[in-house]
């Protein structure tokens, strides 16, 4: 079975500044897909960034880009010149190539951004 | 604009009640999936239904059952709520085959048993 963890219960950084979120995981899988969503609060869920483990490039959105390292099962989301509307949950979520489109998630991190 | 609509945000039950929590998209998606998210448990797959009248077990069914009588419906069943099904429910949608992996969700319920 698929495991993801995400250490970070809780972070907060300044307007602007850059932040990390952490993600590992565990599969036994050599192809899948890695996300990372946001529930900002009393909001839905949406999407932010996805990964294919197949490519090497890691994946970037705007502000938002990962940092996948495939050996050591480690997948971290840059927020840079974060802004006030990133104030959110993030959720690490993993599945598998094929099969059930069944997404397993970490047990996320909750990011406040102050002004 | 995608719509996954939840038809309750706010429920309070008492033990022992039948609960009913309605999901609906209006997406045309094949996939609906029902999860539960708790504080550092992260969001847990209870069922998910890939077709009408389907259903498969996720990760924690217990105390749960589901119904897809139509494409556009997803209901969450608990047959008897007990304390420790308080929660935060979330429903959320895709399509077959889309392989992106995007879930559609909707604003979540509220579950609250006393």
């Amino acid at each position: 079975a698929q495991t993801v963890t995400q250490s970070q219960p809780e972070m907060s950084v300044q307007e602007a500044e850059t932040v990390t979120l952490s993600c590992t995981y565990d599969t036994s899988e050599n192809n899948y897909y890695l996300f990372w969503y946001k529930q900002p609060p009393s909001r839905q869920m949406i999407l932010v960034i996805r990964q294919e483990a197949y490519k090497q490039q890691n994946a970037t959105e705007n502000r938002f880009s990962v940092n996948f390292q495939k050996a050591a099962k480690s997948f971290s989301l840059k927020i840079s010149d974060s802004q006030l509307g990133d104030t959110a949950m993030y959720f690490c979520a993993f599945m598998k190539w094929q099969g059930a489109q069944k997404l397993v998630f970490g047990q996320g991190t909750r990011l406040t951004i102050n002004p | 604009d995608v719509k996954v609509t939840q038809s309750s945000r706010y429920l309070v039950k008492r033990t022992g009640e039948k609960v009913f929590l309605e999901c609906v998209q209006d997406m045309d998606h094949e996939n609906m999936f029902w999860y539960r998210q708790d504080p550092g448990l992260g969001l847990r797959l209870i069922y998910f239904s890939y077709d009408v009248k389907m259903k498969e077990k996720g990760d924690i069914p217990e105390g749960y059952s589901v119904s897809r009588e139509k494409k556009e419906r997803f209901s969450l069943i608990l047959e008897s709520a007990s304390t420790n099904q308080t929660s935060m429910y979330l429903c959320a949608s895709c399509g077959r085959g889309s392989g992106s992996g995007e879930l559609f969700f909707g604003e979540g319920s509220r579950l609250t048993v006393l």
